[in-house]
């Protein structure tokens, strides 16, 4: 595809119910990150993929949350049992290199406005 | 472990006027630096890099930025802004091994006409 793309756009969804999260990398693009931006924040790192494994999901701030990719293309980012502080933005982006290729840019999507009422 | 400041959350600047942005970052190794720009209801574009060499780089949208090691820095500056300028500028270091970055809180530029 032309660019990274991620949906929905918007979610809300009521404390407690779980949710999923879809990102849709740059065809070929073997490198897919996830980034949450909290209001007022910076991004924080969640959880990389290289291909269909996740050699660092070191930034995953619970065990409520999981991410999965499969065929070296689309990912999941999933949320159970939701909570308010869960609100944010959560990013996707993708490269096309290997994890220690610096000449290869991350390519983020425009996100996934996740409200937590 | 690694860090990044921006001192600045908000700046103002009139248009056709000089922007700096400031970045301080923490890393005990040779740095990777960026700057990613974000518009209103886009993703994040990426400005430019540096990974070694020149210590002033070019980007794109007439932005440069100057790698100071000395002072831990990684200035962005244009010398004369557009109202298309206005937007979350975020500065990101990155480790040697993965491209996981990590992001400093951002900087949001308002530009007056």
């Amino acid at each position: 595809g032309a660019g990274v793309s991620q949906s929905p756009s918007n979610k809300v969804t009521e404390k407690g119910k779980d949710v999923e999260l879809r990102c849709d990398p740059i065809s070929g693009h073997t490198a897919l990150y996830w980034y949450r931006q909290s209001l007022g924040q910076g991004l924080e790192f969640l959880i990389y993929f290289q291909g269909n494994s996740a050699p660092d999901k070191s930034g995953l701030p619970s065990d409520r949350f999981s991410a999965e990719r499969t065929g070296g293309s689309v990912s999941t980012l999933t949320i159970q049992r939701t909570q308010q502080e869960d609100s944010a933005v959560y990013l996707c982006a993708s490269s096309s290199g290997q994890g220690s290729s610096y000449n290869s840019p991350l390519h983020f999507g425009n996100g996934t406005r996740l409200t937590v009422t | 472990a690694q860090s990044v400041t921006q001192p600045d959350i908000h700046i103002t600047v009139s248009e056709g006027a000089s922007l700096e942005l400031r970045c301080n970052y923490s890393y005990g190794a040779t740095p990777y630096l960026f700057w990613y720009v974000q518009s209103p209801g886009q993703g994040l574009q990426l400005l430019l890099k540096y990974f070694s060499g020149d210590t002033l780089v070019q980007g794109i949208k007439g932005f440069e930025a100057e790698f100071k090691r000395s002072q831990s820095s990684f200035n962005l500056r244009k010398p004369s802004v557009h109202w298309s300028d206005a937007a979350e500028y975020f500065c990101a270091v990155g480790r040697a091994a993965g491209n996981k970055l990590t992001f400093g809180g951002g900087t949001r530029v308002l530009v007056k006409p």
